[in-house]
């Protein structure tokens, strides 16, 4: 069965203060790791798709890496408007449809 | 209307009731998935749908009944349901399978008493 454990559960940052959230899977044949973020009230919305270790992504202050049992979303100088919750998701061998979620980091950046 | 888009977005509804949840995407995808989202919980996929045919079931439990009655729309018909099926239902569509990035609608905050 394939698992997602995302670390920290909670990050607090200074606005400006750089980091990077986690997250770790055991999948039988990853196809695809994912990226969402989710606004409090909101559904999910999708950031990136990496397929093979050594892939890395960017969208403005979000970097996301891949190796074979994690994955890394780093932010640089980030703002308050990226206080959020962050998904990751895994694509296995066993499903040409199912994601296995991860319980997400709820990052917040005070001014 | 652009995006994905799900109605009611609260609803309350006693254990004896019936109601249905709607789902429509207005993005041309042909595929369209059900989740639940409780708290502390990861996402929980319930249903996916290709091309109007169901093609996973999560072990949901019979209560819940999905319709896909065409590729833009999607129903959660929801029957005798209990206390801990309260939750964030949310909807998704992707072109294809999960190689595409799924689309998700706001969800429907269901509060069973």
């Amino acid at each position: 069965e394939d698992q997602v454990t995302q670390s920290p559960e909670a990050l607090r940052l200074q606005e400006g203060e750089s980091s990077s959230l986690n997250c770790s899977y055991t999948v039988s044949g990853l196809r695809g790791l994912f990226w969402y973020r989710q606004d409090p009230g909101k559904g999910p919305e999708f950031l990136f798709t990496l397929y093979s270790a050594g892939e890395e992504k960017e969208k403005e202050r979000l970097k996301a890496t891949l190796t074979k049992k994690e994955s890394f979303l780093h932010i640089t100088a980030p703002k308050p408007e990226d206080s959020a919750t962050y998904l990751c998701a895994v694509w296995g061998g066993g499903s040409n449809y199912k994601l296995t979620f991860g319980k997400g980091t709820l990052l917040t950046v005070n001014p | 209307e652009t995006g994905v888009t799900q109605t009611p977005r609260h609803l309350v509804m006693g254990m004896t009731n019936k109601k249905s949840l709607k789902c429509e995407q207005h993005l041309g995808h042909n595929a369209m998935y059900w989740y639940k989202q409780s708290a502390k919980k990861p996402l929980e996929l319930m249903f996916v749908y290709s091309l109007e045919e169901r093609v996973e079931n999560n072990s949901v439990p019979s209560r819940f009944s999905p319709e896909c009655p065409n590729s833009s729309h999607l129903f959660l018909h929801l029957h005798t349901l209990q206390p801990e099926d309260s939750a964030l239902y949310l909807c998704a569509s992707s072109v294809g399978g999960s190689s595409y990035e799924q689309y998700f609608g706001p969800g429907t905050r269901l509060t069973v008493t």
